[in-house]
């Protein structure tokens, strides 16, 4: 079965600091990968995501993401936490097939 | 506007009385799907369709049925809910992509169901 981690349910930073998620999948294939994002009583919005080609992928709000295949990992980083990123992100795979699989989830919080 | 919609949002009901809720999406999308949104569970996806008349299970089917019989809409049926099935719930959507690009899901703005 596939499965996506999300290593640390809940994240804080400093407005201003580095903002870095964890997501690793198990795949036997390099799947399409994604970043949603869940603003409070909202329904997700996509972020960013990886299909083929350059494995660093540049998304909306400043977020990007690196694709290594050798780890199995596609961790989501902003240089600089804004007030308006304090979110549920959740990374999300779909392997070959057309199932898609998330993650649990990290819950952003920033510190003014 | 491009967008998913579901209906209700909200609804509150009792053990073992059938209910539906509905999904559409006005993008021409071929590829829809249902999800369960839990605590510590994250999105698990419930069942999908690829096209009309073309639904498979995703990972936690028990419990639901679903229909594409019209390309826009894709209806969550749950036929004699339990308390288990309290969750959040999102209806996506996609262009069915082929080759080398996938288009990512449209979500919509989930309905919040509580089984007494």
């Amino acid at each position: 079965a596939q499965s996506v981690t999300q290593l640390g349910s809940h994240v804080s930073v400093s407005e201003g600091a580095l903002v870095l998620l964890r997501c690793n999948y198990s795949s036997s294939v390099p799947p399409y990968l994604f970043w949603y994002v869940q603003y409070p009583n909202q329904g997700l919005q996509l972020l960013l995501k990886y299909t083929t080609g350059a494995t660093l992928v540049k998304g909306i709000n400043g977020f990007e993401a690196e694709f290594k295949k050798s780890e199995t990992s596609f961790h989501l980083t902003k240089p600089s936490a804004h007030m308006s990123d304090a979110a549920e992100y959740f990374c999300a795979v779909r392997p070959t097939g057309n199932q898609f699989y998330f993650g649990t989830g990290t819950s952003l919080t920033v510190i003014p | 506007e491009a967008q998913v919609t579901q209906n209700p949002r909200y609804l509150i009901t009792v053990t073992g009385k059938k209910l539906t809720v509905t999904c559409s999406q006005n993008m021409n999308h071929e590829y829809m799907s249902w999800y369960r949104q839990d605590p510590g569970l994250g999105l698990r996806q419930i069942y999908y369709s690829m096209n009309v008349e073309v639904t498979d299970k995703g990972d936690v089917p028990e419990g639901y049925k679903v229909s594409r019989k019209e390309k826009r809409n894709f209806p969550l049926i749950l036929e004699s809910p339990s308390p288990n099935q309290t969750s959040l719930y999102f209806c996506a959507s996609s262009l069915r992509g082929s080759g080398v690009t996938y288009n990512e899901q449209f979500f919509g703005p989930g309905t919040r169901l509580t089984v007494l």
